[in-house]
């Protein structure tokens, strides 16, 4: 069965600094991957998915994830924080029989 | 917002309670999803509908049964909940199951 980890409950960093939110995956064939963000009192909103292709995908707002398939990761990067990206912060795997699975999020809090 | 809405988004009901949730997409979508978001606990789908047809009950109790009456509308029939119901409920539709939801901002449900 397929199952999303997000390691980390919680990072915090700077504004201004590289973030990186982790992402690790377990799926019977190719995965179909997807990063979403959650602000307050708002539902999830799509950022960038992963189906085939450049192992670097560009999102919204300036996040990118990168696929690798070796370590069965898409941790989701952005080069310079902003205090608006703090949030929740969901990685999901589709797998071919479309079942959807999410893991438990990861709040980012990014500092002034 | 994103074009999937839900009513209503706060509600407070005791356990002898029936309540309805509901949630309409305005994007001509065919396939409709019921997730339950429960703090510190990874996103959980409960049902899926693919052209009005139940595709999916990830073994969610008969205390939530879902009615999806046209492609547009899902509905979650809530009845003699327990406390621990209480969570954040999302419903989510997409073109098809291949591709990724797009999710409504929720209704944030307390059981008392």
């Amino acid at each position: 069965a397929q199952s999303v980890a997000q390691p980390e409950d919680q990072v915090n960093v700077a504004e201004g600094n590289p973030l990186t939110v982790k992402c690790t995956y377990s799926v019977s064939g190719n995965p179909y991957l997807f990063w979403y963000v959650q602000y307050p009192n708002r539902g999830l909103q799509f950022l960038l998915k992963y189906i085939t292709g450049d192992n670097l995908v560009k999102g919204s707002y300036g996040f990118e994830a990168e696929f690798n398939k070796s370590q069965t990761s898409f941790h989701l990067k952005k080069p310079s924080a902003l205090v608006s990206d703090s949030a929740l912060y969901f990685c999901a795997v589709r797998d071919n029989n479309n079942d959807m699975r999410f893991g438990a999020g990861t709040r980012l809090t990014v500092k002034p | 917002e994103t074009g999937v809405t839900q009513t209503p988004r706060h509600l407070v009901m005791g356990m002898t309670n029936k309540k309805s949730l509901k949630c309409e997409q305005h994007l001509g979508h065919n396939a409709m999803y019921w997730y339950k978001q429960s703090a510190k606990k990874p996103l959980e789908l409960m049902f899926v509908y693919n052209f009005k047809e139940q595709t999916e009950n990830n073994s969610v109790p008969s205390r939530f049964s879902p009615e999806c009456p046209n492609s547009s509308h899902l509905f979650l029939h809530l009845h003699t909940l327990q406390p621990e119901d209480s969570a954040l409920y999302l419903c989510a539709s997409s073109q098809d199951l291949f591709i990724f939801p797009f999710f409504g901002p929720g209704t944030r449900l307390t059981v008392l």
